[in-house]
């Protein structure tokens, strides 16, 4: 079956301008994660969507970013006014259950290149 | 705080030799462990994971890894590599019931003929 999708593949984008980053899920999937995965660095938790629930949050850098999912499928990663050290691939996954005992299946990610 | 530590940050093996990458965490419970593997312009992908039981899990291409409570270790072993490993491999621990994970910060495998 089809697995999780992300695009735009690449991005690249002028600082200060906006930037919509797209995450198609596996259907059925209830729970969507995405990460920030910066040169030499882990995978940072961004959000966290589990079903109609209220999204986990605590992970975002700043105002600057947030995210939405429609209709519990669908999401979008939105930065605003974007800056050079928002420079990173963004990766997104989800999982058919709540929590981490679930396996996460990950998307490609959307390589974002701010100049 | 739960962490996660992969103290190489890169390895190479020549094919056909044994291989173990190292995962030490930092985590208050019995984790969920994780190892996944990215090759280049892809998305991660699941070799294995721990939840209980047997502390010496199997995973998928030949993989496998074993949970040390006392050294709070959960290392990644190969007997033979292939030139397809190469890749990048990353350990991660889940925290519990909650929806939060942390992965280490990868460790970059080449693999030399």
């Amino acid at each position: 079956g089809a697995g999780v999708s992300q695009s735009p593949s690449n991005k690249v984008t002028e600082k200060g301008k906006d930037v919509e980053l797209r995450c198609d899920p596996i259907s059925g999937h209830t729970a969507l994660y995405w990460y920030r995965q910066s040169l030499g660095q882990g995978l940072e938790f961004l959000i966290y969507f589990q079903g109609n629930s209220a999204p986990d949050k605590s992970g975002l850098p700043s105002d600057r970013f947030s995210a939405e999912r429609t209709g519990g499928s669908v999401s979008t990663l939105t930065i605003q006014r974007t800056q050079q050290e928002d420079s990173a691939v963004y990766l997104c996954a989800s999982s058919i259950g709540q929590g981490s005992s679930y396996e996460q299946y990950f998307g490609p990610g959307t390589r974002l290149t701010v100049t | 705080a739960q962490s996660v530590t992969q103290p190489d940050i890169h390895i190479t093996v020549s094919e056909g030799a044994s291989l173990e990458l190292r995962c030490n965490y930092s985590y208050g419970a019995t984790p969920y462990l994780f190892w996944y593997v990215q090759s280049p312009g892809q998305g991660l992908q699941l070799l294995l994971k721990y939840f209980s039981g047997d502390t010496l899990v199997q995973g998928i291409k030949g993989f496998e890894a074993e949970f040390k409570r006392s050294q709070s270790s959960f290392n990644l072993r190969k007997p033979s590599v292939h030139w397809s490993d190469a890749a990048e491999y990353f350990c991660a621990v889940g925290a519990g019931a909650g929806n939060q994970f942390y992965f280490g910060t990868g460790t970059s495998l080449t693999v030399i003929p």
